[in-house]
């Protein structure tokens, strides 16, 4: 089973539309964050969120973290081919020894 | 300056062999991680080092051994290669706690044949 859901696992879109990108777990983290994945790279993090209820905007991005922390959203508005790529939610929660619990990622495209 | 950076970038080897994976950060950061990430882009930690403590994923099997010669490095070193050990490797550092923020560094993929 899987500690963190993600949801969808890919994502193809025209540029401008919107899209949010879901990750979901029946436990409570301490903290959840975002990365983006690009081809041949390793994944650069978007952003941190720690408290219940938190919403944090980076440019076209906004992020919400859950009320009850047991799970997170990123929402993309307007996208563009420049945000394709492979988004990575990430988590800690009491039992992973302080280590991040990756979901499984979704694969965004943006065509233009 | 790469923040963290890891030799070799590809590796293509027998099944049975000894191979070793460098990484170094030159960030100052106290903890250094391995993932490994599968096909399917899941991305699973592996060890988390710094200089008090080793922890371990309990998952990962004793062929898998981590090195660090300072704080700077920690070198992943696998024996007798299997075929399921092909995926990409990634090091990672953080300042101090894994909540820190983790700077990745490229990958290695491992490919066994």
């Amino acid at each position: 089973t899987q500690l963190l859901e993600q949801s969808p696992q890919f994502l193809s879109i025209q540029e401008g539309e919107n899209l949010t990108v879901y990750c979901n777990s029946s436990s409570v983290f301490s903290s959840l964050q975002w990365y983006r994945q690009e081809p041949g790279e390793g994944p650069v993090l978007l952003v941190t969120v720690v408290t219940g209820g938190e919403v944090k905007k980076l440019k076209r991005l906004t992020f919400q973290f859950g009320d009850a922390r047991k799970d997170s959203s990123l929402h993309i508005t307007a996208a563009q081919p420049g945000d394709t790529g492979l988004y990575l939610c990430a988590g800690q929660y009491r039992g992973s020894q302080g280590n991040l619990i990756f979901g499984k990622g979704t694969k965004l495209s943006v065509k233009p | 300056d790469t923040a963290v950076s890891q030799t070799p970038k590809y590796l293509v080897t027998q099944m049975g062999n000894d191979k070793s994976i460098k990484c170094e950060q030159n960030l100052g950061h106290d903890t250094m991680y391995w993932y490994k990430q599968d096909s399917k882009k899941f991305l699973k930690i592996m060890f988390s080092y710094n200089n008090k403590e080793l922890i371990i994923n309990e998952t990962v099997p004793n062929r898998f051994s981590p090195k660090s010669p300072d704080k700077a490095h920690l070198n992943l070193h696998i024996n007798s290669l299997e075929l399921g050990d092909s995926a990409v490797y990634f090091c990672a550092s953080s300042q101090v706690h894994p909540s820190d923020t983790q700077y990745f560094g490229p990958g290695t993929r491992l490919t066994v044949l």
